[in-house]
């Protein structure tokens, strides 16, 4: 059983495409992230959420509590997106962090 | 960027050998992270440590061991490795407010 499901799994998009990536939980969290990891790189954070809605650049971020569900929509797509997008909760009182499978996004120009 | 090394970045081993990855913080972080990943999995968690000498197994623990007698260092040992083994490895720390940075990744090939 995962804790955290991503969909989907893989995405191809033209560049200037809206995009979006869901992420669903089953577990009491403190927080949410996504993280990028670009081919071959190291993973960096995007957003950490806990509320609300979250705006950096092109990247949104949101995440509605009640339903355990959280968006990543990438406005304006550029090859330059091309990455895995991970989602990631922290737990509820325990420093502990469960990892979705990740979305592999290729943009094409 | 948070100052977090992992060393060696790239390692080939033999079967049945053993292996240490070392990861390094600049950050003086409480809490340190083991994780592996792979294709089709998320990243697994192997151990995880909450301070100096305090360690706790996570969901893949099977072969590895860790130490840490410094806070700015956390070893994970594959005591004999196995290709199963084979994997990225990549080490977090956290301070406690729900976030984590990330090292650069080992990739270990087991043969």
């Amino acid at each position: 059983k995962n804790e955290v499901e991503q969909s989907p799994q893989n995405l191809t998009a033209q560049e200037g495409e809206f995009i979006t990536i869901n992420c669903s939980y089953s577990v009491g969290i403190s927080a949410l992230h996504w993280l990028q990891q670009h081919p071959g790189g190291g993973i960096v954070s995007l957003f950490m959420l806990s509320s609300g809605k979250k705006k950096h650049g092109r990247l949104i971020a949101t995440i509605n509590i009640q339903e355990k569900h959280s968006s990543l929509h990438i406005t304006a797509s550029h090859p330059r997106d091309s990455a895995v997008y991970i989602c990631a909760v922290a737990l509820y009182n325990f420093n502990k962090f469960y990892f979705g499978s990740g979305t592999k996004l290729n943009v094409k120009p | 960027d948070a100052g977090i090394t992992q060393s060696p970045r790239h390692k080939v081993t033999e079967t049945g050998t053993p292996v240490t990855l070392r990861c390094h913080q600049t950050e003086n972080h409480r809490y340190m992270y083991w994780y592996r990943q792979d294709p089709g999995h998320g990243l697994r968690l192997i151990h995880y440590s909450y301070g100096v000498k305090d360690t706790d197994k996570g969901e893949v623990s099977d072969g590895y061991s860790v130490s840490r007698s410094k806070t700015e260092d956390f070893l994970l040992t594959l005591e004999s490795a196995t290709s199963s083994q084979t994997s990225v490895y990549f080490c977090a720390i956290s301070d406690g407010r729900a976030e984590q940075f990330f090292g650069p990744g080992t990739r270990l090939t087991v043969l």
